[in-house]
């Protein structure tokens, strides 16, 4: 099993820019999040999704979109990049939800918005 | 919502035991206790999590007291290995998948 892979690992943008952070997970796992983590900080959550079709926002969702069409994959689209998003993206994936299992998190996304 | 505290750092030495305290006094009766430890430029780790009992793995033991406002970490022999980040973390509430991160406790281990 590959875990949970996001790709790319690096990209820089222009402000006003658009993009999306790809994730995906071959675990079969119901539960995905996006996380994101500024510099000497913990992480915060941007959104989540406990199953195709169902997502929901976490703390920081302004600036952010999410869609789940598929178990596998949760992309984050940024839409008019703006410096404040300047930060490491995780992605994560549980099979059971927080209170009865692990998360799972990929090797994380650095972007930086110029 | 539930805060935890829990020290900017810590150094143990090689080979002994590291104990990692973490206080919430303001947990609720169906907050998980959770641990993940992030080394650097990766993603965070899970450790372990636990309700009420101690727990163990074979990562670490994790010991909650009686009244749950605090828990503590305990790596039983620490390597150079878990020299990193560690995270402890309350899920707000039962079947609530907000889980936020704090600055956590960074841990350096001497050889």
């Amino acid at each position: 099993n590959a875990g949970v892979t996001q790709t790319p690992k690096f990209r820089i943008l222009k402000i006003g820019q658009s993009m999306t952070l790809q994730c995906t997970q071959d675990m079969n796992h119901n539960y995905m999040y996006w996380y994101r983590q500024d510099p000497g900080m913990g992480l915060k959550l941007i959104y989540y999704s406990v199953g195709a079709g169902i997502t929901d926002k976490g703390e920081v969702p302004n600036g952010y979109n999410v869609s789940r069409s598929t178990t596998e994959d949760f992309p984050l689209r940024l839409e008019l990049a703006a410096p404040s998003q300047t930060s490491v993206y995780f992605c994560a994936s549980s099979y059971l939800g927080l209170t009865s299992g692990e998360l799972f998190f990929g090797e994380g996304s650095r972007l930086t918005v110029l | 919502d539930a805060k935890t505290t829990q020290p900017n750092s810590m150094e143990s030495n090689e080979e002994e035991p590291v104990h990692l305290p973490c206080n919430h006094s303001t947990i609720s009766g169906t907050d998980y206790i959770h641990w993940y430890r992030q080394l650097p430029s990766q993603g965070p780790e899970y450790v372990i999590h636990g309700l009420t009992s101690n727990v163990n793995n074979r990562m670490a033991s994790l010991a909650i007291a009686e009244d749950r406002k605090s828990s503590t970490l305990i790596l039983h022999r620490a390597t150079l290995r878990d020299a990193a980040v560690y995270y402890c973390i309350l899920s707000l509430n039962f079947g609530n998948e907000k889980l936020t991160f704090g600055t956590g406790t960074r841990l350096t281990i001497i050889p």
